[in-house]
């Protein structure tokens, strides 16, 4: 089956620290990968995606590639700042079917 | 439009008793999903809606559990018998199918706590 395996939480950061969550991927076909941020008392937003390998996703000074030889699609930021404190999900669908499978969960908190 | 509008967004009720949830999509989206989300883990998807047909149901989606989308505008969800265990966030989201665009835009959820 489909499944997505996210880097275990809380991670806590101090403003301007480089930011690394982990995401890889288990899927039959190819699937498009993305990855969703929830703010304290949000709904789930989209901040980033890509549909084929290689593709790099970029949002907000965030960004992810699709690296299918190693199933893995890592959200980096360079200089993390307050407001980026949430909660990151890495999902992804299969094409024709756009129901999404999503990781845990990291919650990201960014300290002044 | 100003999004995906579920209602309500918290809801306490007792074990034993039922409860429908409503799900207004954004208004041209012809797909709608809704989704569990328990603390500490990801959203699990329950069933989805492509205009008024139901497409998919998932395996925790027990006989206790209905949707319905009746004119493929809003949708309801509805829990019989809730158990302890229904305790969630459900989460209702919509999106336009097309050959390109696979965004789906969710709502803020509705909160479901059994006691």
């Amino acid at each position: 089956g489909n499944s997505v395996t996210q880097m275990e939480g809380p991670v806590t950061l101090s403003e301007e620290a480089f930011l690394t969550i982990n995401c890889t991927y288990t899927a039959t076909g190819y699937p498009s990968l993305f990855w969703y941020v929830q703010y304290p008392g949000e709904g789930l937003q989209l901040l980033l995606k890509a549909t084929k390998a290689d593709d790099k996703g970029s949002n907000k000074g965030f960004e992810a590639t699709y690296r299918k030889e190693t199933t893995s699609f890592h959200l980096e930021k360079g200089s993390v700042q307050v407001s980026d404190s949430a909660v990151y999900f890495c999902a992804l669908t299969l094409f024709g079917n756009e129901k999404l499978t999503f990781g845990t969960g990291t919650r990201l908190t960014i300290i002044p | 439009d100003t999004g995906v509008s579920q209602n309500p967004r918290h809801k306490i009720t007792k074990r034993g008793q039922n409860v429908t949830f409503r799900c207004d999509p954004i208004s041209e989206h012809n797909r709608l999903y809704w989704y569990r989300q328990t603390l500490g883990q990801g959203p699990e998807f329950l069933t989805y809606f492509q205009n008024e047909a139901q497409l998919e149901k998932s395996r925790l989606l027990s006989d206790r559990f209905s949707a319905e989308r009746p004119k493929g505008s809003f949708s309801t969800l509805e829990i019989q018998r809730t158990e302890q265990g229904d305790s969630a966030m459900y989460l209702c989201a919509s999106s336009y199918q097309s050959v390109l665009n696979t965004e789906a835009f969710f709502g803020q959820g509705t909160r479901l706590t059994v006691v």
